[in-house]
């Protein structure tokens, strides 16, 4: 199967800083990438995603990065809040399936 | 508001007990997804349905099965030959297999005495 693999299980970071959560994937056919956010017992939500064609997109405080030659994806959270501590999946979709990293779990500290 | 609804949210079971988890969406899609989510594991898809009347198997379908008799719901039941059932089930859905992303519904919690 699919390897979607999460450098770095936990992160801490102090409210107001950026942070960086990254992402390697294995399958070199994936076009389709998402990063979710997960919050204790409830569903993952839909962060921000990004196809092959393109190796940049921005959102709302959030920016995901990819770099198809090192397969691998980045999610960047600007000016972090208490509120964005969860855990974030990275998944990618070749066209068969979605596959999904273990999770990072974010700390926001105050 | 369209959504993704999961129920029960929790659920108790005796060894030996099929049991049955529901997902209505009613955001039109197409394809209906369970996933199982353990700890420290990435989720893994149990089965899959791209349209009514027809469904797959994902990576760990042994011990699940499915029906998709309506384009809304997609019911997962988890059955005594499910070695470890206790675990993290979620439902999603999307427009289609290759098109946007999942919406995620909030979970069901299955916990086996």
């Amino acid at each position: 199967g699919e390897s979607v693999g999460l450098h770095l299980p936990t992160l801490s970071v102090q409210e107001g800083d950026n942070s960086i959560i990254n992402c390697a994937y294995s399958n070199s056919a994936s076009d389709y990438f998402i990063w979710y956010k997960q919050e204790s017992g409830k569903g993952p939500q839909f962060i921000i995603d990004i196809r092959s064609n393109m190796d940049k997109r921005q959102g709302q405080r959030v920016t995901v990065l990819l770099n198809k030659t090192v397969k691998h994806l980045s999610l960047q959270i600007a000016a972090t809040q208490p509120g964005d501590s969860a855990v974030y999946f990275c998944a990618e979709n070749s066209g068969n399936q979605f596959y999904f990293g273990t999770g990072t779990s974010l700390t926001v500290i105050p | 508001d369209g959504g993704i609804t999961q129920s029960p949210k929790y659920l108790f079971r005796k060894e030996g007990q099929n049991v049955t988890l529901s997902c209505e969406q009613n955001l039109n899609h197409d394809a209906m997804y369970w996933y199982r989510q353990d700890p420290g594991q990435g989720l893994r898809l149990i089965y899959y349905s791209q349209i009514v009347n027809d469904f797959q198997k994902g990576d760990i379908a042994e011990g699940y099965s499915v029906s998709r008799e309506k384009k809304e719901s997609f019911p997962l039941t988890v059955t005594s030959a499910q070695k470890n059932p206790t675990a993290f089930y979620l439902c999603a859905s999307s427009a289609g297999q290759r098109t946007g992303e999942l919406f995620f519904g909030e979970g069901s919690r299955l916990t086996v005495l």
